[in-house]
């Protein structure tokens, strides 16, 4: 169990059309992350919230647009994309905004830009 | 800049056997290290974790590491493999004050 949920967990888009990706955590942490897992790349740290606040974004382009209406959601909009951004999207909880504290996944969701 | 590199690409084991999986980090104090584990269609599941302390840490499903000061190393161990071992296996670095890095990740492969 992660207590954390993605949807959807398959999105296929072209790249005229803006569509949403959704995360909910169970677990009452107040820190959210977006990753995004590329074949043959590190996983990558997008945009990190802690308490509703974005905190960090790791020059992620403007196209990807993310939102915390309060602790236990997060999205990421999503508008205009190209082929490369086809990846795995990964959301991500912990207790607190801090390197060591455990982050807790969501199974993701697969994105295809056509 | 700081990085993680885990030299191995893909690893393959037979059931039973012991396993290594090796993770080399690039920062000038000791961040806190991290193992994470990624089965098919899901997402990572931490493993183990070292901040300070003894170098040799003991993580869920008998997965244990070992911190070598010396060698920057963070190395990924378990005496026998099972076949629901096989996963991906990522190894991130946190340094202090800054975000988390992961390596590119080891898939292992289990023969039966």
């Amino acid at each position: 169990e992660t207590g954390v949920t993605q949807t959807p967990r398959h999105l296929v888009m072209g790249m005229t059309n803006k569509k949403s990706l959704k995360c909910e955590q169970h677990l009452g942490h107040n820190a959210m992350y977006w990753y995004k897992q590329s074949a043959k790349k590190p996983l990558e740290l997008m945009f990190v919230y802690s308490l509703e606040e974005r905190v960090e974004n790791n020059s992620v382009p403007s196209r990807f647009s993310p939102e915390c209406p309060n602790s236990s959601h997060l999205f990421l909009h999503l508008h205009t994309l190209q082929p490369e951004d086809s990846a795995l999207y990964l959301c991500a909880s912990s207790q607190e905004r801090s390197e060591f504290d455990t982050q807790y996944f969501g199974p993701g969701t697969r994105l295809t830009v056509l | 800049a700081q990085s993680v590199t885990q030299p191995d690409i893909h690893i393959t084991v037979s059931e039973g056997a012991s396993l290594e999986l090796r993770c080399n980090y690039s920062y000038g104090a000791t961040p806190y290290l991290f193992w994470y584990v990624q089965s098919p269609g899901q997402g990572l599941q931490l493993l183990l974790k070292y901040f300070s302390g003894d170098t040799l840490v003991q993580g869920i499903k008998g997965f244990e590491a070992e911190f070598k000061r010396s060698q920057s190393s963070f190395n990924l161990r378990k005496p026998s493999v099972h076949w629901s071992d096989a996963a991906e296996y990522f190894c991130a670095v946190a340094p202090r004050y800054d975000k988390i890095i992961f390596g590119k990740g080891t898939r292992l492969h289990i023969l039966p």
